[in-house]
């Protein structure tokens, strides 16, 4: 069964550092989202993205934040000057066109020193 | 401000035994809901999703939808003690267009005890 794969697993950085986090969505979905996750709190919406543009964005998703499709198959997120409090789980989800339905990949465990 | 609120829980209960999750949301604009399963450290699961009032079954697994009450659960049949993890209630309100996101409650933790 197809599924929605992310890399790194998991990814240390300094603050003020760049990171970026990947994610290959199901190959025939149309429509991509990262969400994050700060340790015991809810699944935060950050941003959605269909035809090549953001769909929207959450007011998490400020300046230091970007998404990118580079090619047909990935889906990546960048975080320009990483904060402290940017410590989360991120999760990449994708979903096929006319439905709403999501499926979420396995996510990145980000960690700012 | 839209909301999607659950009980923290924990919630415990036998094996065997029916597990009921309860959540409420705020715009009465919603349109599709959803139950996903999280285990500890991990992503969350699609279980089910549902879009009108009423009653949906699937396995051990049945969703239940209150437009009026503005009240969403899911029941457990038959719980095992792999049942055991965070059931998150998500929702999708209404913004225009083709947009999808989902905003989620904090989650209940349910325990299965053999």
């Amino acid at each position: 069964e197809p599924e929605v794969t992310q890399t790194p697993s998991h990814q240390v950085t300094q603050m003020g550092q760049e990171v970026i986090l990947r994610c290959v969505p199901i190959s025939n979905h149309l429509y991509f989202y990262w969400y994050r996750q700060i340790l015991g709190q809810k699944v935060e919406f950050l941003v959605s993205f269909y035809n090549n543009e953001i769909s929207e964005k959450s007011e998490i998703f400020d300046d230091q934040f970007s998404v990118e499709r580079p090619d047909g198959s990935n889906f990546t997120l960048k975080i320009r000057s990483t904060k402290l409090e940017d410590s989360a789980m991120y999760f990449c989800a994708s979903g096929p066109e006319g439905t709403d339905t999501q499926y979420f990949g396995p996510g990145t465990r980000l960690t700012v020193l | 401000q839209k909301e999607v609120e659950q009980n923290s829980g924990p919630l415990s209960v036998p094996e065997g035994a029916i597990a009921s999750l309860n959540c409420t949301y705020s715009d009465r604009g919603s349109q599709s809901f959803f139950w996903y399963r999280q285990y500890s450290g991990k992503s969350p699961e699609l279980i089910m999703s549902i879009y009108s009032n009423g009653d949906k079954e699937d396995g051990r697994f049945t969703a239940q939808l209150n437009k009026a009450s503005q009240y969403v659960s899911l029941l457990i049949r038959d719980s095992q003690p792999s049942d055991s993890a965070t059931y998150l209630c998500a929702a999708r309100f209404y913004s225009g267009g083709s947009n999808y996101k989902l905003t989620f409650g904090k989650g209940t933790l349910l325990t299965v005890n053999p």
